[in-house]
């Protein structure tokens, strides 16, 4: 079935970095264009970065500009999100979501994984 | 950057009612906008896209409306499995992307 998994969450210092994974499976990954949204404890969710369904077209949402790295591997059905200099901020539940062509909207979601930044 | 704003922020309803939830964007935003459904420890699931299409699979009780900067999700009929939170999302800018700040809807 259509799937998308995440890891890599877990605690980690301020200041420190963290790379999480998102697998997908069940649909074409090359297909789709892909994004990570997060969403902190209790509260909405917050758009993060996007990538195009090639990788050539990357946007940041400017609170994490400069410190987060998006890239994917269509040969291996993954996306990543490298976080560097992370703040307690940072702290959330980071789904990644697929963008369908026929949707134009986030029409698939991975499970989430935890990211808590402290000391 | 384009601003979301949901209202209410809480809705207390009882099974049947009809419930009507709005968002307004700070500029117009044609009809790019989408709405989510989140049940808590869940992932958020898409209803609607392009501001009044239905997603395939989604009960038909659930309908938007809508362009430009005011957009409305209506439930028809509320059922047991709709109490929720529901986020719209904005899609007219591709620079960034935009959620509204949710609308729990409670039982009464």
């Amino acid at each position: 079935q259509v799937q998308l998994v995440e890891s890599g969450g877990g605690l980690v210092k301020p200041g420190g970095s963290l790379r999480l994974s998102c697998a997908a499976s069940g649909f074409t990954f090359s297909d789709y264009y892909m994004s990570w949204i997060r969403q902190a404890p209790g509260k909405g969710l917050e758009w993060v970065s996007y990538i195009s369904s090639s990788g050539s077209t990357i946007y940041y949402a400017d609170s994490v500009k400069g410190r987060f790295t998006i890239s994917r591997d269509n040969a291996k059905n993954s996306l990543y999100l490298q976080m560097n200099s992370l703040r307690a901020e940072d702290t959330a539940v980071y789904y990644c979501a697929g963008v369908a062509a026929a949707t134009d909207a986030f029409d698939i979601w991975g499970q989430g994984t935890m990211v808590t930044v402290s000391s | 950057d384009i601003q979301m704003t949901q209202s209410p922020s809480t809705l207390s309803a009882s099974v049947g009612d009809r419930v009507t939830i709005t968002c307004r964007a700070s500029q117009s935003i044609s009809s790019w906008l989408a709405w989510y459904q989140q049940k808590p420890g869940k992932a958020p699931k898409l209803l609607i896209y392009k501001a009044s299409s239905l997603e395939s699979g989604v009960p038909s009780r659930f309908s938007g409306s809508g362009s430009g900067t005011e957009f409305t999700l209506t439930i028809s009929s509320l059922q047991p499995d709709d109490f929720a939170t529901y986020y719209c999302q904005q899609y007219n800018s591709y620079l960034t992307w935009t959620f509204g700040q949710g609308t729990k809807v409670e039982i009464k």
